[in-house]
């Protein structure tokens, strides 16, 4: 039974450019929830989607967006990057809203 | 911005030593759960304690929940050099599956 996976797994992008990040769930999962981790710090929650929506957002700028797609994976996309856009992007999966969160390994985005 | 946070920041022991941590929260809660990362790298769940549970034990893991206090303590006992990690509270409040998560306590354990 495959965890929660995350492509790709490094990234290098500059600022002012745009990136998507993607996510498949746990077999079996329907929530997914993206977190932000910059360095040295806990992670901090953006957005969760749920059949298909945004069901709770974080105090991330709209440059922040995300889809859900009705295999249940999802994509983060973040426009206009920032320096300090760079940060472990984190992936969670959950069976809905209220269970335990399995996270998956993590894209690393550099912002030059 | 982060619920509470970790103490200590960093911990370095002996291995075979009992290593504890310590989380502080600042709202009530639903319940509160420990996470450890290896080299920031993805989170793997440790154990989840209910606002209506007081201790809870997973193998050599001993959580404490007061909500009194609103602070949680996690205890690894006989710690290994396979525990060094860094671990994170999160606590889950309100509606919804939001985590939101402490600073993180670096543990290194040596052999």
């Amino acid at each position: 039974d495959a965890g929660v996976t995350q492509s790709p797994t490094h990234l290098i992008k500059t600022r002012g450019q745009q990136v998507t990040l993607r996510c498949s769930p746990k077999s079996g999962h329907d929530t997914v929830s993206w977190y932000q981790q910059a360095l040295g710090q806990g992670p901090q929650f953006i957005f969760q989607y749920y059949e298909e929506e945004e069901r709770q957002r974080g105090n991330f700028p709209d440059r922040f967006s995300g889809h859900q797609f009705p295999n249940y994976s999802s994509e983060l996309n973040v426009n206009a990057l920032l320096l300090g856009d760079s940060a472990l992007y984190l992936c969670a999966s959950s069976l809905d809203l209220y269970n335990e969160q399995f996270f998956g390994p993590g894209t690393r985005l550099t912002v030059l | 911005s982060q619920q509470g946070e970790e103490d200590p920041q960093a911990l370095s022991i002996q291995e075979g030593e009992n290593a504890t941590m310590n989380c502080s929260y600042k709202t009530s809660i639903n319940n509160l759960q420990w996470y450890r990362q290896n080299s920031g790298r993805g989170l793997v769940h440790l154990i989840l304690i209910r606002s209506n549970e007081r201790e809870k034990h997973s193998g050599r893991l001993r959580v404490t929940l007061d909500t009194s206090k609103k602070s949680s303590s996690l205890l690894i006992t006989a710690s290994r050099a396979a525990d060094t990690a860094s671990y994170f509270c999160a606590t889950l409040t309100g509606g919804g599956n939001k985590l939101t998560f402490g600073t993180g306590t670096q543990l290194k354990v040596e052999l």
